[in-house]
């Protein structure tokens, strides 16, 4: 069983402060670490791929890294907005029975008030 | 445009009943997939399609048959309908076999089984 984990579980920010959430993953058959964005009655949207150890991605406000080496990557989401409010999956695409395939995680649900 | 599309969104349907979802994407894509998010809000891999031919088939029961006409549709059936087959299914796609490369999900369809 391959496990995906996502702490914490849910979170709630104050608009304009900043937050950041983990996700942990096998480091051993490891390619790459997607994360999605994932709103309310909408489908999930990509928002990062990462492959190698030390990447960093940013898109606006939101930002990630990740470590290879330990499992783990991390998510930043800086001066949060209410657009912000949605949970984000991590996917890392991970060798299973002889062939690599996305395990998502179950998220982390962020509410951003007002 | 909606890149990737599925119908119905919506499936209220009763006990041994057999019904089908259709997925669609205009983006080019080679290949597509099926999910199912579980009671625990997991998104699972089903099967995944490549160029009309099957590359991923997990543990799913055999009730679950899916159906690619063409790379730009790929279709689920599901004979003999059971009340742990109620699930919402996303069906996604992405350039390539999926590995490091982005997925693009549909809305999904919510099944209930009566």
């Amino acid at each position: 069983i391959l496990n995906v984990e996502q702490s914490p579980q849910s979170l709630h920010v104050q608009e304009g402060d900043s937050t950041n959430f983990t996700c942990s993953f096998p480091s051993s058959n490891f390619y790459a670490l997607h994360w999605y964005r994932w709103e309310t009655a909408k489908s999930p949207e990509a928002l990062f791929v990462m492959t190698l150890n030390g990447d960093e991605k940013k898109k606006g406000r939101i930002s990630a890294t990740l470590n290879t080496k330990e499992g783990y990557s991390y998510l930043y989401i800086k001066g949060s907005q209410p657009e912000d409010s949605a949970t984000y999956l991590c996917a890392p695409d991970l060798l299973r029975s002889n062939d690599y395939k996305l395990s998502f995680g179950a998220g982390t649900t962020v509410t951003v008030r007002a | 445009d909606t890149a990737v599309s599925q119908t119905p969104k919506y499936l209220v349907t009763q006990m041994g009943n057999d019904k089908s979802i259709k997925c669609e994407q205009n983006l080019g894509h080679d290949t597509m997939y099926w999910y199912k998010q579980d009671s625990k809000k997991f998104l699972k891999i089903m099967f995944s399609y490549n160029n009309k031919e099957l590359i991923i088939n997990e543990t799913v029961p055999n009730r679950f048959s899916p159906k690619s006409p063409d790379k730009a549709h790929l279709n689920l059936h599901i004979n003999s309908l059971e009340l742990g087959d109620s699930a919402v299914y996303f069906c996604a796609s992405s350039q390539d076999k999926g590995v490091g490369d982005t997925q693009y999900f549909g809305p999904g369809t919510r099944l209930t089984v009566l």
